[in-house]
């Protein structure tokens, strides 16, 4: 167990639709990233805030957007849903903002049909 | 940009010792990691380079040359339970890690 929490766990929506999933970092970790895997693209980086604020950003794409609340819990909104969208969304945490260590919350698995 | 080439399967015995490559390409470079993912399961933690040489701890070893650009995990008396996929990843500013495409361990008995 990483220490890292993400919620729901699988979500099946339909296209169009707006999704939010959820996570809560390692206790006293500032950092929170965001990635997308799908079998085809692999782990992908989206996003990444610390304490509050967006520090660096992938290839996300316009429709998806994050936040990093005080508590510093996250939440990563998907909207107008499209098939191509299905895929493991993972959250991960870290203390520092070096070492390539990151803890990985457990993934929601996002299918749209 | 940065990218990262790993093989994509690679298979071993139970007992042996495998090794698997990362060559990457960067416009910054902060380090290397290795991380390991179970099917199903989320990416764990393996090791991190910074500097050249290597990073040993329990049966992973881990390496890098800054100037060839390449890194290795070498992983020592294969046991079932290390079939898995492993990613290496590029470390960025801030932390943020570019993942390779993996390479898929199968190791049979």
């Amino acid at each position: 167990d990483s220490g890292v929490t993400q919620t729901p766990k699988h979500l099946i929506t339909a296209t169009g639709q707006r999704v939010t999933l959820r996570c809560s970092p390692r206790s006293g970790d500032l950092s929170v990233y965001w990635y997308q895997q799908s079998l085809d693209q692999g782990l992908q980086f989206l996003i990444q805030y610390y304490n509050g604020e967006e520090r660096a950003k992938g290839n996300i794409l316009e429709r998806f957007s994050a936040q990093q609340f005080p508590d510093l819990h996250s939440e990563l909104n998907l909207s107008s849903l499209e098939l191509g969208d299905s895929a493991l969304y993972f959250c991960a945490s870290s203390a520092r903002t070096g070492g390539g260590e990151q803890y990985f919350g457990p993934g929601t698995r996002l299918t749209v049909t | 940009g940065q990218s990262l080439e790993q093989p994509s399967e690679v298979t071993a015995v139970e007992g042996a010792i495998v090794q698997i490559n990362c060559t990457y390409q960067t416009s910054g470079f902060y380090g290397l990691s290795w991380y390991q993912q179970h099917d199903g399961g989320a990416p764990t933690f393996l090791s991190y380079n910074a500097l050249d040489g290597l990073e040993e701890t329990g049966r992973f070893s881990s390496f890098l040359s800054r100037s060839d650009s390449y890194g290795y995990l070498l992983l020592q008396e294969l046991q079932m339970k290390d079939s898995a996929s492993y990613f290496c990843a590029v470390g960025g500013a801030g932390n943020m890690l570019t993942f390779g495409g993996g390479t898929r361990l199968m190791v049979k008995p």
